[in-house]
């Protein structure tokens, strides 16, 4: 059963545009959400989290909303550059003291055009 | 500042034979480690977590274990490898305190058995 849902295997965005990544969760105690950037044999990069307190989490040209009664979260890249090409991966967690484990998205692969 | 090394990066191995990744964790004390696994095409999955030293949970039935002989250091261990446990093992941290939510990872392992 995939809790956290990457329905968009793939997205390809005009540089300077905007680039909107989503994911869905079927879980409702997940409270802690958090998007990780990963290119090919590297390990995932932290990129922008957000708390179920909160709906919107702005870091530079990265925006998450999260919208808790749709169980929808996406993020926004302002404006999408050459470098911002690489999978994407929403994960999900339940906050519990000295126990935080991850669930993740398969992943959206961005694809920024020149 | 904290930083996680895992080894090898590149690992072919013949079915049968054993199998030892290793991650370190420098700058910090007591933290929670993990071993995820992405195998192609698909999402990262948590195979194992570590709360403590000796303390090793599960999360899914597999031909892997882990092991935790020092507060820094987690090992990735198998006696005899599967063609299926071919795929992409990531080694992470997070440290225990109530604002600790993000998990950072390592740079990855990438395994094939041949």
């Amino acid at each position: 059963d995939q809790q956290v849902k990457q329905n968009s295997p793939s997205l390809s965005v005009q540089e300077g545009r905007i680039s909107i990544l989503n994911c869905d969760y079927t879980n409702s105690m997940f409270d802690y959400f958090l998007w990780y950037k990963k290119y090919p044999a590297e390990g995932p990069t932290f990129l922008i989290s957000i708390s179920s307190i909160k709906d919107k989490n702005e870091d530079g040209r990265f925006t998450v909303f999260l919208n808790k009664s749709a169980k929808h979260l996406s993020l926004h890249i302002v404006p999408s550059q050459p470098g911002d090409s690489a999978v994407y991966f929403c994960a999900a967690l339940i906050s519990n003291f000295g126990n935080e484990k991850l669930t993740f998205g398969t992943g959206t692969r961005l694809t920024i055009i020149p | 500042s904290q930083t996680i090394h895992q080894w090898p990066a590149t690992l072919v191995q013949p079915v049968g034979s054993p199998l030892s990744l290793e991650c370190t964790v420098e700058g910090t004390s007591n933290p929670n480690l993990y071993w995820y696994r992405q195998a192609a095409g698909r999402g990262l999955q948590l195979l194992f977590y570590s709360v403590g030293i000796g303390q090793i949970s599960s999360e899914v039935p597999q031909n892997l274990s882990a092991s935790r002989p020092q507060d820094r250091q987690f090992i990735l261990s198998s006696k005899k490898l599967l063609l299926s446990d071919s795929g992409f093992y990531l080694c992470a941290w997070s440290v225990q305190n109530p604002s600790g939510n993000t998990i950072y990872f390592g740079e990855g392992s990438w395994l094939t058995v041949v």
